[in-house]
């Protein structure tokens, strides 16, 4: 069975540059989690979708971030622009159930520059 | 004070040890735990979940208390495969989850 599925997996980019990354979740998963991973802040939480509604974006850190899910079977984490401290290793989640047993994809390791 | 906080290690224990890690949370109103573990540059996978009167699986031992507010992860007879960081994790309700920092396992030959 597919996982969950990332693109890209990498991403080198300039400082400025608008950034879209995408996610599949597993068909049939209800919820979809945008996450992203740093050394110093490690796991945050930045947007949850259920049904293909936002239901919390708290931790999307500013304007210059914005997610979409305009299907159940894919979504996109925009940056405009994008900006060094925006490194990071971007995870995507899926759930059948909520909030419980998610599961990752692989993440996109995001390099700006 | 940080939502969830875990020791980052790392644990350096030998093969067949028994080692155990513990998390805090600061929020009593916490409704559900578990143990994600991440492999390095990999991504998180559920581990367990964690019930109030504690729960095994195989090798794993995972314990809550809820009026001390942690919760504890228990791995007898460590397997070198069992090399990865732990990560703590917690659901308020408030927040979707909130994920601990991670303790770093290096079981060694």
């Amino acid at each position: 069975d597919a996982g969950v599925i990332q693109s890209p997996r990498h991403e080198v980019t300039e400082m400025g540059q608008e950034v879209t990354l995408r996610c599949k979740p597993i068909s049939g998963h209800n919820s979809l989690f945008w996450y992203r991973q740093t050394m110093m802040r490690g796991l945050e939480l930045l947007i949850y979708f259920n049904n293909n509604v936002p239901i919390d974006d708290s931790g999307m850190p500013e304007d210059r971030f914005s997610a979409k899910m305009p299907n159940a079977s894919f979504s996109t984490l925009k940056i405009q622009p994008s900006e060094p401290r925006d490194s990071a290793v971007y995870f995507c989640a899926s759930s059948l159930y909520g909030v419980y047993e998610q599961y990752f994809g692989p993440g996109t390791r995001l390099t700006v520059t | 004070r940080k939502e969830v906080e875990q020791d980052p290690g790392p644990f350096n224990v030998p093969e067949g040890a028994t080692v155990a890690f513990n998390c805090t949370y600061s929020n009593s109103a916490s409704q559900s735990f578990f143990w994600y573990r991440q492999d390095c540059r990999k991504e998180p996978k559920l581990l367990m979940s964690v019930y109030s009167s504690g729960n095994e699986d195989g090798r794993f031992t995972a314990q809550l208390n809820r009026a001390s507010q942690y919760i504890s992860l228990l791995i007898r007879d460590s397997k070198l495969s069992d090399s990865a960081t732990y990560l703590c994790v917690v659901h308020t309700g408030r927040r979707a989850l909130t994920f601990g920092s991670g303790t770093r396992l290096q079981v060694q030959p």
